[in-house]
């Protein structure tokens, strides 16, 4: 069983610019969430996809957007990137989309210059 | 106004040690609880979870949590810790019917060897 990975494993991005960030769920889950990690923050979280929809959203600003494709895995997109936007972006995948325990990918460490 | 608090930053320990981490949520309705643990260099890990059911609840490498409703509380503990189990631990909660994950800050657990 392969579990959640994700894609690149580092960015660097400037002021402005837009990044996509990729995620595979695990074998067999059709729900896979989005966090962002602040240093020495908890995980904050941004949106989650249920079988190609947006389920649920949390307070990020519309430049944050998301996708799902038919084999449940999953883009972040950034747009307008800001300095604050420099944080651990981690995806989670799940079995269903409630009452479900959510497994963790590595996370993409996006640096925003 | 959904949060996870969890009361120590940084907690230091000696092996054998027991450990106590403290965790509170504010949460409107029924809650899934979680505890999970991010070693260095490592992803984020379920611990323990509690979904219903008895309120003591055991999870891996010996660690326990008790689900307290009047208190809001879900604390994890440990008779005695050991030097591998110098992690990062992050305390989360969500509502029955979502799958949005609300986290704490997060403890930082060193053991002293």
């Amino acid at each position: 069983e392969t579990g959640v990975t994700q894609s690149p494993t580092h960015l660097i991005k400037t002021r402005g610019q837009q990044v996509t960030l990729r995620c595979s769920s695990q074998s067999g889950h059709n729900t896979v969430s989005w966090y962002q990690q602040a240093l020495g923050q908890g995980p904050q979280f941004i949106f989650q996809y249920y079988r190609e929809e947006e389920n649920g959203r949390g307070n990020f600003p519309p430049r944050f957007s998301g996708l799902q494709f038919p084999n449940y895995s999953s883009e972040l997109n950034v747009n307008a990137l800001e300095l604050d936007d420099s944080a651990l972006y981690l995806c989670a995948s799940s079995l269903e989309r409630d009452n479900n325990e959510q497994f963790f990918g590595p996370g993409t460490r996006l640096t925003v210059l | 106004a959904q949060s996870v608090s969890q009361h120590n930053h940084h907690v230091i320990l000696s092996e054998a040690a027991s450990l106590e981490l403290g965790c509170n949520y504010s949460y409107g309705g029924t809650v899934n609880l979680f505890w999970y643990v991010q070693y260095p260099g490592q992803h984020l890990q379920l611990l323990l979870k509690y979904f219903s059911g008895d309120p003591l609840v055991k999870g891996i490498k010996g660690f326990e949590a008790e689900f307290i409703k009047s208190k809001f509380s879900f604390n994890l503990r440990k008779p005695s810790v050991q030097w591998s189990d110098t992690a990062e631990y992050f305390c989360a909660v969500n509502g029955l019917n979502t799958g949005k994950l609300i986290f704490g800050q997060g403890t930082t657990l060193q053991v002293k060897p």
